[in-house]
């Protein structure tokens, strides 16, 4: 399986900060067919389902707002959340679409300092 | 609007078994899979299986194969899960997901959560 960790596991900012969570696979997740990285990124709220932030690494989803940032590339990517504002409080998780068993890093809870 | 409905908080006893729903809305239901994820206090989120309603066939994480069976009724739109002997470990809140064209899962039902108590 492929192993997904992330860091780090809680993160206390202010408003306005921006904040970068990583995430770092066992095994590339860069797919050769669509030269494409098989990598999601996932917001959850208290109380919420998961929402799905960004996909193939760095393509944000319909509704997002553009301060949320997906990059990187092979083993190694990075959520950065720009002026990070209240309502972006909550756990945030990767999770590679590359091989099954799909499988989710252990979350990153970003809190209020 | 695309939603999924899931079916009601569950109280089991240990050993039982439990059956849960995923009722789909708001597209065709045929043109997408349906994933079922698990989350514990404990192991974060899991992946459990894979069902694709149009052809009815399913994958499964190894962990629950035994433990979960998919399945898919194509005439109300709805997806259910199944976990059968069920222990403590498996008390947790369970999720549906439509698969997003192969890439993520784009839309999360609201959950069910199993507490597997005596």
């Amino acid at each position: 399986d492929i192993v997904m960790t992330q860091s780090p596991s809680s993160l206390a900012v202010s408003a306005g900060e921006t904040v970068t969570i990583n995430c770092k696979s066992s095994q590339s997740l860069f797919g050769s067919v669509r030269q494409k990285n098989y990598l999601a990124w996932y917001q959850q709220k208290p109380g919420q389902s998961p929402k799905l932030l960004i996909y193939l690494a760095s393509t944000r989803e319909s509704g997002v707002p553009d301060r949320f940032i997906g990059s990187g590339s092979g083993t190694d990517f990075t959520l950065t959340i720009s002026s990070v504002q209240a309502e972006d409080l909550a756990n945030y998780y990767c999770q590679q679409y590359y091989d099954t068993p799909w499988t989710f890093g252990g979350g990153t809870k970003l809190e209020l300092k | 609007e695309v939603k999924l409905q899931q079916s009601g908080d569950e109280l089991v006893r240990p050993g039982a078994s439990v059956k849960m729903s995923c009722k789909a809305s708001g597209y065709t239901f045929t043109d997408y899979a349906m994933h079922w994820v698990k989350q514990s206090p404990g192991q974060g989120l899991e992946w459990i299986g894979t069902i694709i309603p149009l052809i009815d066939t399913t994958s499964y994480n190894q962990k629950f194969k035994g433990k979960a069976t998919l399945t898919a009724d194509k005439s109300s739109n709805t997806a259910y899960m199944e976990l059968s002997r069920l222990t403590s470990e498996d008390s947790a809140v369970y999720y549906c997901a439509r698969d997003h064209r192969g890439l993520a899962f784009d839309y999360w039902g609201q959950g069910v959560m199993v507490t597997v108590s005596s």
